[in-house]
C-alpha cells in the first residue's frame, strides 16, 4: 500500500495568513493526488485533483502543486471559512489511501 | 446536480452484518463512473472501503476484502455496502461517493454520511 503522510498534523494561523500543507507519498504517484476539506460533522469536499487542478467552484486562493512523492496545498490568504481539516488522497494505485489530515486552527 | 444519500441501521451488534444503501439522484448510476464507500471512525481519518462500476466490477480495500461486498441496483439507482462480522473497530461514519472524473478515482460527490455504531 502507498502510505500518505501529511504535515503538520495541526496548524495554527490567523486570517490573512498564507498557509502551506505538505503531503508525502511512500512511492511515486505521478500527479494522481487529490485534496479535500472537511468541516466538523460534514462530508469531505473536493478542492484539488490531479495535484494542481482546481475543482469547479473552489476559490482561487486554494492551489496545489507537486508530483512524484511530494505535494503541497497552499491557501494564499486564509479566510474564516477555511478553518477545517484537510486531507490528501492518492489515486495512482489501489488501495486508495488518504493522509492522516491537517487541522487548521485559529491562532 | 448529483446527490447521494446513505441509509441503514445506526446500530449493529458485534459479529453481525452492517448493511447500508446509497440512493443516487440527479445522475443515472448506469452511466459512467465508479461509486464508492469511504468510512471515518470517530475523531480519526478517512479510510477507503471499496468501489463498484455500474457493470459490477469492484475494487476492495485488502484490509477489509474478506468481509466486504458492494453491489449495485440500477433499477433503483442505488448501490449498497455489506460488511460482515463487525466489531467495535467498525464503528464509523460511512460515506458513499462518486468519482470526480471518469477513470480517475478521486471523489467529487459525497453523501452526508451516516454513523454506524457497533455495540451490543
Amino acid at each position: 500500500d502507498i502510505q500518505m503522510t501529511q504535515s503538520p498534523s495541526t496548524l495554527s494561523a490567523s486570517v490573512g495568513d498564507r498557509v502551506t500543507i505538505t503531503c508525502r507519498a511512500s512511492q511515486s504517484i505521478s500527479s494522481w493526488l487529490a485534496w479535500y476539506q472537511q468541516k466538523p460533522g460534514k462530508a469531505p469536499k473536493l478542492l484539488i485533483y490531479k495535484a494542481s487542478s482546481l475543482e469547479s467552484g473552489v476559490p482561487s486562493r486554494f492551489s496545489g502543486s507537486g508530483s512524484g512523492t511530494e505535494f503541497t496545498l497552499t491557501i494564499s490568504s486564509l479566510q474564516p471559512d477555511d478553518f477545517a481539516t484537510y486531507y490528501c488522497q492518492q489515486y495512482n494505485t489501489y488501495p486508495l489511501t488518504f493522509g492522516g489530515g491537517t487541522k487548521v486552527e485559529i491562532k | 446536480q448529483v446527490q447521494l444519500q446513505e441509509s441503514g441501521p445506526g446500530l449493529v451488534k458485534p459479529s453481525e452484518t452492517l448493511s447500508l444503501t446509497c440512493a443516487v439522484s440527479g445522475y443515472s448510476i448506469s452511466s459512467a463512473y465508479y461509486w464508492g464507500w469511504i468510512r471515518q471512525p470517530p475523531e480519526k481519518g478517512l479510510e477507503w472501503i471499496g468501489n463498484i462500476f455500474h457493470g459490477g466490477s469492484t475494487y476492495y480495500n485488502p484490509s477489509l476484502k474478506s468481509r466486504v461486498t458492494i453491489s449495485v441496483d440500477t433499477s433503483k439507482n442505488q448501490f449498497s455496502l455489506k460488511l460482515s462480522s463487525v466489531t467495535a473497530a467498525d464503528t464509523a461514519v460511512y460515506y458513499c461517493a462518486r468519482q470526480g472524473g471518469v477513470g480517475y478515482t478521486y471523489w467529487g460527490y459525497w453523501g452526508q454520511g451516516t454513523l454506524v455504531t457497533v455495540s451490543s
